[in-house]
C-alpha cells in the first residue's frame, strides 16, 4: 500500500497527558498537511511542511500542539495536557509540491480524551 | 481568509435517481476545487476536481460544474448506487491553503 498512513488509529487518553501521531504521507510527495475534523464538520486546516519546514500554522494551532517533519519523510503531531476538546479526528494528508493538485488523505487518528 | 459553505446537510434518493451538492466560497482568488468522499471510519477519497479555467468536468457518473463569477460549484451524481452513499466534501483552494465545506451526508435508498 503506498497510500498515506497514520499510527495509531485510534488513541483514548486521560485529560492532561501527552499523545504524540505518526504520518507517513506518499513517498514522493513533498508537502504534508495536518487537518483535524469534529464530527459533522469538514477537515480544519492544522499546519503545513514543504520538506522539513513547516510553512504555515493555523490560528486553531495552540502551544499545546507541536508537528515535526524532521527528515522530510514522515510526520509526527504531538499534543500536550490534552483537553476534553481536544478529542477529534486528525487527519494527516500530502501532495505534491505542483500548484493545483489534490490532497491525499490517511484514514487518521481519532483521538478520545476522557 | 476562504470561508466555503455548503448545501445541503443531508440528501436523500431513490437509487438511479441523481443528487446535487452544492458549494460557494467566499475568495475569488481560489483556483482549485476538489470534491471528496468520505466512508466510515476512512479519510477523504478525491472523486473529481476542477480548476478555475475550466466550467465543467465530467468522469463517467460524476460531474463538477463551476461558475466563478457567481463562486459557486456544483456535484453531481447520476444514477445513484447504494455504494455512493457517504459524506461529500467541497473545498476551494488558492495556493496551500485548502478549505473544506461541512459536508452532505448523502443516502441512496435501494
Amino acid at each position: 500500500d503506498t497510500g498515506v498512513s497514520q499510527d495509531p488509529r485510534h488513541k483514548i487518553t486521560k485529560r492532561g497527558q501527552n499523545v504524540t501521531f505518526r504520518c507517513d504521507p506518499i513517498s514522493e510527495h513533498n508537502r504534508l498537511y495536518w487537518y483535524r475534523q469534529t464530527l459533522g464538520q469538514g477537515p480544519e486546516f492544522l499546519t503545513y511542511f514543504q520538506n522539513e519546514a513547516q510553512l504555515e500554522k493555523s490560528r486553531l494551532l495552540s502551544d499545546r500542539f507541536s508537528a515535526e517533519r524532521p527528515k522530510g519523510s514522515f510526520s509526527t503531531l504531538e499534543i500536550q495536557r490534552t483537553e476534553q476538546g481536544d478529542s477529534a479526528m486528525y487527519l494527516c494528508a500530502s501532495s505534491l509540491s505542483a500548484a493545483l493538485t489534490p490532497l491525499h488523505f490517511g484514514n487518521g487518528t481519532r483521538l478520545t480524551v476522557t | 481568509g476562504e470561508n466555503v459553505e455548503q448545501h445541503p446537510s443531508t440528501l436523500s434518493v431513490q437509487e438511479g435517481d441523481s443528487a446535487v451538492i452544492k458549494c460557494t466560497y467566499s475568495d475569488s482568488a481560489s483556483n482549485y476545487f476538489p470534491w471528496y468522499k468520505q466512508e466510515l471510519g476512512k479519510g477523504p477519497q478525491l472523486i473529481i476536481d476542477i480548476r478555475s479555467n475550466v466550467g465543467e468536468k465530467k468522469d463517467q457518473r460524476i460531474a463538477v460544474t463551476l461558475n466563478k463569477t457567481a463562486k459557486h460549484f456544483s456535484l453531481h451524481i447520476t444514477e445513484t448506487q447504494p455504494e455512493d452513499s457517504a459524506v461529500y466534501f467541497c473545498a476551494a483552494s488558492l495556493s496551500n491553503d485548502m478549505r473544506f465545506g461541512a459536508g452532505t451526508r448523502l443516502t441512496v435508498k435501494p
